[in-house]
């Protein structure tokens, strides 16, 4: 079974600075994908990026980009430009190729400071 | 950006009692997921649902849960008679695709078991 494992439960950042989020997993398949999910205290889950295993660039999205270490099985959460609205619980996760379930890691709970 | 919708946001029940989470879909898409989040813990998957029937399921998914899509639009999460473990917040979400990967989350519901 895939399990993910997020590593630092809390982390702070400054304003305006950058921080970056751990997320290991691991798995026997060589096709699937990875995303990072936003929780704000709405408890909504918002999708904030995702990677494709075959895909060797990383993804971007603005501000938010990730480092994809395929042989090393991480998938690390980069944070430009930190601001007050992304402080947020923050999910990765995991979706084999042949099925549809997501399996998440614990979350990281993202302090920014003004 | 179209939305899946949970209502009611909060739900409280007696335990020992039935209830029936209600959910409705992105309008075109047809694979339907529920997934739960006990207070501090990780989002788990429960069920997915496609063409009427259960396509995958965990095993936190036992007897006491069920699934419908009654009407075509509406796609509920019944528990048939819930127990103090049961409280969490229940969040639906659905998807074009099987394999498409931008699955879309409703804001969820709060049940509480007293």
């Amino acid at each position: 079974a895939q399990t993910v494992t997020q590593s630092q439960p809390e982390m702070s950042v400054q304003e305006a600075e950058t921080v970056t989020l751990s997320c290991t997993y691991d798995t026997s398949e060589s096709d699937y994908y990875l995303f990072w999910y936003k929780q704000p205290p709405s408890r909504q889950m918002i999708l904030v990026i995702r990677q494709e295993a075959y895909k060797q660039q990383n993804a971007t999205e603005n501000r938010f980009s990730v480092n994809f270490q395929k042989a090393a099985k991480s998938f690390s959460l980069k944070i430009s430009d930190s601001q007050l609205g992304d402080a947020a619980m923050y999910f990765c996760a995991y979706r084999g190729n042949a099925g549809n379930m997501l399996t998440f890691g614990g979350g990281t709970r993202l302090m920014v400071k003004p | 950006e179209p939305e899946v919708t949970q209502t009611p946001s909060h739900q409280v029940t007696q335990m020992g009692q039935e209830v029936i989470l209600r959910c409705v879909p992105i309008s075109n898409h047809l694979y339907f997921y529920w997934y739960r989040q006990i207070l501090g813990q990780k989002v788990e998957f429960l069920v997915s649902f496609y063409n009427n029937e259960i396509s995958e399921k965990s095993e936190i998914f036992d007897d006491q849960f069920s699934v419908e899509r009654p009407d075509g639009s509406n796609f509920t999460l019944k528990i048939r008679s819930t127990k103090l473990e049961d409280s969490a917040m229940y969040f639906c979400a659905s998807t074009l695709g099987q394999l498409n990967e931008k699955l879309f989350f409703g804001s969820g519901t709060q049940l509480s078991v007293l």
